[in-house]
């Protein structure tokens, strides 16, 4: 089956690096999304990645995954105000048709 | 990017009334559309996958009669939430993917905040 878990709540310094975690059970053929949703807005597909990749970067973002420990990482680097949202990881995988399973979400707040 | 525009944004009704929420992909063909409650403060739970051409797959809880889709073309699907009552407030958002095959991320709308009196 499939359970994403994230932590709930991350602050950070403006001008500094974020880095939200999330963790998944599901080994079988798996996509892993990083969506971010703005209050009262629907989900912005932010990237994603495929269980047989160990990084993927995209500008500011940098996703890494431990297949081992099927845990996934989203790194923002020089983090600015505008990045203040949560963040949902998800997962996709064939043996569910690649429906979504959704972490909690991850608040992430940016102080200045 | 896919675009993914769902509309009204926003209604606000009485007891007893339906209400139909649009979904369109407005830059690409979707085969697939799927369908969101979100509840304040947490996570997008699944209500149904939305196949052009064919019935809705529902999760398990959801009533059929209750949330009526349709998904008559590969722009658009509909969510009709039929004599709304006040436990059916909530946001709903749509997601639709890309159909060339094998699995592609899903792109979402807006959402649709509903409040029934």
């Amino acid at each position: 089956g499939e359970d994403v878990e994230q932590s709930l709540f991350l602050s950070v310094r403006e001008g500094d690096s974020s880095v939200i975690n999330c963790t998944y059970t599901d080994s079988s053929s798996t996509y892993l999304y990083w969506y971010k949703q703005e209050p009262g807005a629907g989900l912005q597909l932010l990237t994603y990645i495929f269980s047989n990749m160990d990084m993927k970067q995209d500008q500011r973002l940098t996703v890494l995954l431990n297949k081992k420990d099927k845990h996934l990482s989203l790194r923002i680097a020089d983090t600015q105000t505008g990045d203040s949202a949560i963040y949902f990881c998800a997962e996709g995988t064939a043996s569910n048709d690649y429906k979504l399973s959704f972490g909690a979400g991850t608040t992430v707040t940016v102080r200045a | 990017g896919a675009v993914v525009s769902q509309h009204p944004s926003w209604v606000i009704c009485k007891s007893g009334t339906s209400v139909k929420i649009e979904c369109r992909s407005l830059d690409f063909q979707a085969t697939t559309m799927f369908w969101y409650r979100q509840f304040p403060k947490q996570s997008l739970m699944l209500m149904a996958t939305s196949n052009e051409g064919s019935k809705a797959t529902y999760e398990q809880g959801v009533e059929k009669d209750k949330f009526l889709i349709n998904h008559a073309s590969l722009t658009l699907s509909t969510l009709t939430v039929t004599s709304a009552h006040p436990e059916d407030s909530s946001f709903y958002i749509c997601s639709a993917s890309h159909p060339r095959g094998g699995n592609q991320p899903q792109h979402f709308g807006d959402g649709t905040r509903l409040s029934i009196l």
